[in-house]
């Protein structure tokens, strides 16, 4: 079965400095991947994907994420935190493939990320 | 706005009432999926419809709950005597048929409508 630990519930830092939530996942086949985020009051929302091509990618809003299948990981950086960032974000893998070809979607207890002045 | 729509965006009932969520997904999508959320975990997959078939369910969808999808279009997900243990974020995504394959797998979600059960 896919899962996604992701091993801090709470990030915070300073404006302008770097962003770092991590991400460790367990598959049984070569995973897609994706960080999502949810700001208070607002849908989730796509900050990006892996689906087995470059391993560096990179998203919205100045995020990217590597995907390094030695450690098992899936970490999410961005160079400089800005206020607006801060929200809660999500892990997530791919799979079981439902009946029909439908993607579930397994999802991390999620990260909340605090921005200070 | 072209997005997912969900109403109600609130809901608070008494325990043993009968709630009923709506979820309008984007129109071109023939894919439609319900989560909940509970408060400090991630959303956790409930049903999938592919046009008007519900073609997979969570084991955490007990028999109070019910989803449908008539035409295709919008869905419903009914709970009949709701439980305190009910109360969560009620979430609606959906995702166009891939092009090949099962696609990339990204969901489109609605804002999503909480529920609290008193």
């Amino acid at each position: 079965a896919q899962s996604v630990t992701q091993l801090d519930s709470h990030v915070s830092v300073s404006e302008g400095t770097p962003v770092l939530l991590r991400c460790n996942y367990s598959s049984s086949y070569s995973p897609s991947l994706f960080w999502y985020v949810q700001h208070p009051n607002k849908g989730l929302q796509l900050l990006l994907k892996y689906t087995s091509a470059a391993t560096l990618v990179k998203g919205i809003n100045g995020f990217e994420a590597e995907f390094k299948k030695s450690e098992t990981s899936f970490h999410l950086t961005k160079p400089s935190a800005h206020m607006s960032d801060a929200a809660e974000y999500f892990c997530v893998v791919r799979g079981p493939i439902l009946t029909g070809g439908g993607n579930k979607l397994t999802f991390g207890t999620g990260t909340q990320l605090k921005v200070e002045l | 706005d072209t997005g997912v729509s969900q109403d109600p965006r609130h809901k608070i009932t008494k325990r043993g009432q009968n709630v009923t969520f709506r979820c309008d997904p984007i129109s071109e999508h023939n894919r439609l999926y319900w989560y909940r959320q509970t408060l400090g975990q991630g959303p956790e997959f409930l049903t999938y419809f592919q046009n008007e078939a519900q073609l997979e369910k969570s084991r955490l969808l007990s028999d109070r709950f019910s989803a449908e999808r008539p035409k295709g279009s919008f869905s419903t997900l009914e709970i009949q005597r709701t439980e305190q243990g009910d109360s969560a974020m009620y979430l609606c995504a959906s995702a166009p048929r891939p092009s090949g394959g099962s696609g990339t797998g990204e969901l489109f979600f609605g804002e999503g409508s909480r529920l609290t059960v008193l």
